[in-house]
Formats: structure tokens, C-alpha cells, sequence
């Protein structure tokens, strides 16, 4: 069983809508939980962490998160064309060292 | 801002070379990383370092070895490369603060190896 699980997509909304990314993880002991961003070809780049129950906001980004149901999400409001890329959940776990464990990602395609 | 460099953004290699693939963070970060990401596999942890000359084995450490001397550079080894090598390469940083809970990671551009 997967660790990390997201549906690989791709999610496809019209510009200007919300994106709403999700993901679960297996490991309870997880504290901290983090999106990535990755362009085609390119690295991933952190957008944004998480680790307390509820929502944190930042700009058009806000996470969720939800321990007892070991769900986290992404939503992206008003949506760009640029924010097509695909995003990368990744979960932290809990053996002493500071590992993380990724999600195989969804792709979000916003269209014009 | 972080910086995590690696040596290469392209390498072609001929099976059975040995290749270094480097990677270097100027952030004084404890903590370093070598992933490899497949189309559907995601990223797979192959190594990773909590200290100068300390390694641990990550998911698929087989046919790698890692080597970390000074604090700033961790490099990937592959003794003797093979075709399922073929790869995205990238390397991670992070602070390493015990007790942190907010350990994010900073990665490098990454290395494409195609093993011929």
C-alpha cells in the first residue's frame, strides 16, 4: 500500500475556478505535511507546509489539513494557466529522521 | 534563498561507467537528499545524509553508493551505470533542527542521465 496517495489526473479547470488538489497518507505519526510544484522538465519548488489541523492560507494558496481523516489538500483559487504544472504531495515520517515521502502527483491543466 | 546546484543538467553515460553525479547547498543545512523520479513512480528516495560521513540507505539504494566529506556537498556514485538507470536525478536540502516540525526541503535543478 501506498503511502501517499493522489489521483494522478489530470484535473482540468477553466481559468479563473478553483483547483482543488487532494491527498492521504497511511502513517498517523506524520507531523508535517508539504505541496510541491513541479513545471514539466523542472525541479520541485515548495509552496507551501502545513501541520496543524485545519487551514492555512497564503495569496491563492490555501492548505488543509484534516489528522483524524489523514487527508491534506491544496486549493488554488482563481486559477492561472501558469499554475498548469503538476503538484507534489509530500508527507513527513515519523522514524527520527527528517524524511519525507511524495505522492506520484496530480497535473492540473488550466485552460484560457 | 536556498541554493542547491548540481553538477550537471544533462549527462549521457555508456553502461558500466562509473559516474558522480554532485550536488552543493550553501545553506548550512544538516540535512541531504539524492531522489530519482520515473514517469508514474514519483520520487524515490535512493540515499540521504544527517551529518558529515553519516548515510543512510533510502528506498532503492542498490547500485549506489553516496559520499558526503564536507557539509555543503553530498554526491551519488553509480559504481558501474546500467540502462535502468536512465534517470531525473535530483538532490534535496533541509535544516535538520531537532524537533523541527516544519523540515521543508529545497531541491536542486536536477540531472537527466541517459545511460547508453
Amino acid at each position: 500500500q501506498k503511502e501517499v496517495e493522489q489521483n494522478s489526473g489530470p484535473l482540468s479547470v477553466p481559468e479563473g475556478a478553483i483547483a482543488s488538489l487532494n491527498c492521504t497518507y497511511s502513517d498517523r505519526g506524520s507531523q508535517s505535511f508539504f505541496w510541491y510544484r513541479q513545471y514539466s522538465g523542472k525541479s520541485p519548488e515548495l509552496i507551501m507546509f502545513i501541520y496543524s489541523n485545519g487551514d492555512k492560507e497564503d495569496g491563492r494558496f490555501t492548505a488543509q489539513l484534516n489528522k483524524a481523516s489523514q487527508y491534506v489538500s491544496l486549493l488554488i483559487r482563481d486559477s492561472q494557466p501558469s499554475d498548469s504544472a503538476t503538484y507534489l504531495c509530500a508527507v513527513s515520517v515519523n522514524t527520527g529522521f527528517q524524511k519525507l515521502v511524495f505522492g506520484t502527483g496530480t497535473r492540473l491543466l488550466v485552460s484560457p | 534563498d536556498v541554493k542547491v546546484t548540481q553538477s550537471s543538467r544533462y549527462l549521457v553515460k555508456r553502461t558500466g561507467e562509473k559516474v558522480f553525479l554532485e550536488c552543493v547547498q550553501d545553506m548550512d543545512h544538516e540535512n541531504m537528499f539524492w531522489y530519482r523520479q520515473d514517469p508514474g513512480l514519483g520520487l524515490r528516495l535512493i540515499y540521504f545524509s544527517y551529518d558529515v560521513k553519516m548515510k543512510e540507505k533510502g528506498d532503492i539504494p542498490e547500485g549506489y553508493s553516496v559520499s558526503r566529506e564536507k557539509k555543503e556537498r553530498f554526491s551519488l556514485i553509480l559504481e558501474s551505470a546500467s540502462t535502468n538507470q536512465t534517470s531525473m536525478y535530483l538532490c534535496a536540502s533541509s535544516l535538520g533542527v531537532a524537533g523541527r516540525a516544519n523540515n521543508e526541503q529545497f531541491f536542486g535543478p536536477g540531472t537527466r542521465l541517459t545511460v547508453l
